[in-house]
């Protein structure tokens, strides 16, 4: 598996601007997670999806965030009007709570992030 | 609410040096703890994971222990080398597959 696959790696937006982040999660991962790293705050979950579902989304700042994730192979964090304090990095991660061991599964719940996409709002 | 602190905030050492990495977290009832490593520019890569009945967990040059009565979890690093440099992030998950709870990381520059 190419393992969790972010894009656009970096975007450049003009405040007020629709801004778009994609995420492909791991194959056969049933949790999808959102995080955003600022110098300011360091690493905080915006919102994590199960098969789908949205979990919890109390991290998302503002109405202006939203994420949507339509299938089990893709999701989206949109912000919409962007504003520069929304400058930052966003990660999206992965993690299944088994994975297949030798002859049985094995518990691991390990979450694989993807590269990030750092955003600068001008 | 689960916090989770860092300290040094950055560190530098000579080559060779082994070093200790510490994380602090203030609720012990945690299901796994992991350390990652992150350079400038780049996504995270986990480095070790310890469940929460285990007490360590190596992986090459990489030492890390666990102690929930205390809250701490230290990541040991041997002989240290200079592409060791990164900074390093301890994370919790408190019950499984729940988001983790990132520490601000620790900065680490090994000089040649």
């Amino acid at each position: 598996d190419a393992g969790v696959i972010q894009s656009p790696r970096h975007e450049v937006t003009e405040m007020g601007q629709e801004v778009t982040l994609r995420c492909k999660p791991i194959s056969g991962h049933d949790y999808l997670f959102w995080y955003r790293q600022t110098m300011m705050r360091g690493l905080e979950l915006l919102i994590y999806f199960n098969n789908n579902v949205p979990i919890d989304d109390s991290g998302m700042p503002e109405d202006r965030f939203s994420a949507k994730m339509p299938n089990a192979s893709f999701s989206t964090l949109k912000i919409q009007p962007s504003e520069p304090r929304d400058s930052a990095v966003y990660f999206c991660a992965s993690s299944s709570l088994y994975e297949q061991g030798t002859n049985t599964l094995v518990a691991k719940n390990i979450q694989y992030f993807g590269a990030g996409t750092r955003l600068s709002v001008l | 609410k689960q916090e989770v602190t860092q300290i040094p905030a950055a560190l530098s050492v000579p080559e060779g040096e082994n070093l200790v990495l510490n994380c602090s977290f203030t609720d012990s009832a945690i299901y796994n703890l992991q350390w990652f490593r992150q350079d400038p520019g780049k996504g995270l890569t986990s480095l070790l994971l310890i469940q929460s009945s285990q007490r360590e967990q190596t992986s090459g040059r990489l030492n890390a222990s666990l102690d929930k009565s205390s809250g701490r979890s230290t990541l040991y690093i041997a002989a240290s080398q200079p592409g060791d440099s990164a900074t390093y992030l301890c994370a919790l998950d408190d019950s499984g597959n729940t988001p983790l709870v990132f520490g601000k990381g620790t900065r680490l520059s090994v000089i040649a």
